[in-house]
């Protein structure tokens, strides 16, 4: 069955503390893997995506990993408005839809 | 803001009545979704469009639920004879077909009482 388990299910940090949240996938026939970032409230916005073992993405203090089951998002020196939810996604080759984790919640205290 | 705009942003209906939401994708886009996401959890897939064409619908969507996407651009949700269990955030996303990145809305929170 496709599955995806995110870890921690929350997190929190001090300002300038770096961290990474982990998503692991068992899915047949990936064809991409995706990060998003949701405020209470509101849709997920999207920050990244990975389509292969090894490949990294990054947008200022974020980190984007893949390998073949897992992948982690890093968080180097966190600020308070890193403070969200963190959703992992997969999608399968050619079927459109997303396959999303429960999400990682982080709280960064400055 | 040409992003994804959902309508209304909040709802609340009666056990037993019927409501419709509504979706506008960016406008380049092909492909919209519909997601269900309930407290604390990830957002569940419901059905996706490609054009006009309903490709796909989860087991999730029970048959009170019907989606169109009648012209290609907009698309509306409708849930007939609301039940307690309905009661969610319904997402609405859309894709490129090409690049596949899924562009979500503000969501609409459905409250069923």
């Amino acid at each position: 069955e496709d599955q995806v388990t995110q870890s921690p299910e929350a997190l929190r940090l001090q300002e300038g503390e770096s961290s990474s949240l982990n998503c692991s996938y068992t899915v047949s026939g990936l064809r991409g893997l995706f990060w998003y970032r949701q405020d209470p409230g509101k849709g997920p916005e999207f920050l990244f995506t990975l389509y292969s073992a090894g490949e990294e993405k990054e947008k200022e203090r974020l980190k984007a990993t893949l390998t073949k089951k897992e992948s982690f998002l890093h968080i180097t020196a966190p600020k308070p408005e890193d403070s969200a939810t963190y959703l992992c996604a997969v999608e399968k080759s050619n079927t459109g839809k997303l396959i999303f984790g429960q999400g990682t919640t982080l709280q960064v205290k400055p | 803001d040409t992003g994804v705009s959902q309508d209304p942003r909040h709802k609340i209906t009666k056990r037993g009545q019927n409501v419709t939401f509504r979706c506008d994708p960016i406008s380049e886009h092909n492909r919209l979704y519909w997601y269900r996401q309930t407290l604390g959890q990830g957002p569940e897939f419901l059905t996706y469009f490609q054009n006009e064409a309903q490709l796909e619908k989860s087991r999730l969507l029970s048959d009170r639920f019907s989606a169109e996407r009648p012209k290609g651009s907009f698309s509306t949700l409708e849930i007939q004879r609301t039940e307690q269990g309905d009661s969610a955030m319904y997402l609405c996303a859309s894709s490129l077909t090409s690049v596949g990145e899924q562009y979500f809305g503000p969501g609409t929170r459905l409250t069923v009482t």
